[in-house]
């Protein structure tokens, strides 16, 4: 049974780096992509970047400089991580399956002082 | 970055009624592999978002055939037919042709 699962802090402060992790089960890291959209609150969708089957990865400009992906293939694990948090970055962060029909519950992540 | 146009905003229709919700997109949405991957997601209240399309036109498995895909290039059309209650929510389009990949943003449908 496929099932990605994220978890991280729900609270950060602005200027600091959010991590969050996305652990899967049901299928290997190294098959598909794992993808992070995020949405702020009562906002749409927006495509932050993704990790491919083979490890390399790809980032949404806007956020690229602030965003890394990462993975633990051992573990099921892929991370983000992102710096300099403002309030804007205040949403619910999804992982996914290849932006297919496997996505996790989300995680709310508050920016705030 | 590829601009995903949706409209309407909101739909509001009467059970069993028809809607259609159209997606534009800023460019071509044909990749150089000749797919076009255009997506269409819902996103029931409170839950994550749920595949309904891909490739434009493709129902993904387990998804009623009232849901119909169509169009080509940079103009497409989500139907959907004798609405029913489980279908309201936010209709998302998305595109993964180009990088960064981007989704429109959203129509609301709600039921008279």
């Amino acid at each position: 049974q496929v099932q990605l699962k994220e978890s991280g802090p729900g609270l950060v402060q602005p200027s600091q780096t959010l991590s969050l992790t996305c652990t899967v089960s049901g299928f290997s890291l190294t098959s598909y992509n794992v993808h992070w959209v995020r949405q702020p609150p009562g906002k749409g969708l927006e495509w932050m970047g993704v990790i491919w089957s083979g490890g390399n990865t790809d980032y949404n400009s806007a956020l690229k400089p602030r965003l890394s992906i990462s993975r633990d293939t051992s573990k099921s694990q892929v991370f983000l991580t992102m710096n300099s948090l403002q309030t804007e970055d205040t949403g619910i962060y999804y992982c996914n399956r290849n932006l297919g029909n496997y996505w996790g519950q989300g995680v709310m992540v508050t920016v705030s002082s | 970055d590829v601009v995903m146009t949706q409209t309407p905003v909101s739909l509001s229709v009467s059970l069993g009624g028809q809607v259609s919700i159209s997606c534009r997109s800023s460019q071509s949405l044909v990749h150089n592999n000749g797919n076009t991957y255009l997506s269409w997601y819902l996103q029931k209240p409170g839950q994550s978002p749920q595949l309904l399309i891909y490739k434009v036109s493709n129902r993904f498995s387990g998804i009623s055939d009232r849901f119909s895909g169509s169009g080509s290039g940079t103009d497409f059309t989500l139907k959907i037919s004798r609405v029913e209650p489980d279908d309201l929510g936010v209709y998302y389009c998305g595109q993964g042709t180009q990088y960064p990949l981007t989704f429109g943003s959203g129509t609301k449908l709600e039921i008279k």
